[in-house]
């Protein structure tokens, strides 16, 4: 199952509303992940089950979808938030990322 | 808390072999699937491969598949890879990581710091 994030690369300002979309090549219910990595750290789950807000992720942080098509929304962008973000299929084996998406400070 | 720990990383020419190890700490560790995941210098993550609470389902990424193995020892708390006829694209930082699940369809919420593989003559 391939999986497509989109935009790869996305230039924001503090306090924007940010969406990065990943779409898989086939229907995988919501068994699908966000992940937030920074440079030299290992990644952090933020969303899991498509929608489920990981114990600890600020409110700001939330996910939608399910089948093809995934959503994962920052509402208002703070400074800590600047970094790579993935998502990830649990659908089936093998399970697959997407290719990222840089989140940079405009 | 949650640790896990990777060793076994290191410098190996084309064509041999090395073995991963993961020593997990802070929670029981037969209660959840394990998994590897690779991230290449520079590059994104690339799943590797993942195993059940009981070793009795495994996956391979296609990239792997038939050269590598995954393990594991409840009784030891430990997650092993074992990786045969390396490659030069084989080179990658390679992390530990837990499910939130027993079995297969669970998310990752622990990962270690990793262990760097190097593939090279």
């Amino acid at each position: 199952i391939q999986l497509t994030q989109s935009p790869s690369f996305l230039s924001a300002s503090v306090g924007d509303r940010v969406t990065i979309t990943c779409r898989a090549s086939q229907g995988i219910s919501s068994y699908l992940a966000w992940y937030q990595q920074k440079p030299g750290k290992a990644p952090k789950l933020l969303i899991y089950a498509a929608s489920t807000l990981q114990s600890g992720v600020p409110s700001r942080f939330s996910g939608s979808g399910s089948g093809t098509e995934f959503t994962l929304t920052i509402s208002s962008l703070q400074p800590e938030d600047f970094a790579t973000y993935y998502c990830q299929q649990l659908n089936s084996y093998p399970y697959s990322f997407g290719q990222g998406t840089k989140l940079e400070i405009k | 808390e949650v640790q896990l720990v990777e060793s076994g990383g290191g410098l190996v020419q084309p064509g041999r072999s090395l073995r991963l190890s993961c020593a997990a700490s802070g929670f029981t560790f037969d209660d959840y699937a394990m998994h590897w995941v690779r991230q290449a210098p520079g590059k994104g993550l690339e799943w590797v491969s993942g195993i059940s609470w009981n070793s009795g389902s495994t996956g391979y990424a296609d990239s792997v598949k038939g050269r590598f193995t995954i393990s594991r020892d409840n009784a030891k708390n430990s997650l092993y890879l074992q990786m045969n006829s390396l490659r030069a694209e084989d080179t990658a930082l390679y992390y530990c990581a837990k499910a939130r699940v027993y079995s297969s369809g669970g998310a990752i919420d622990y990962w270690g710091q990793g262990t760097l593989v190097t593939v090279s003559s």
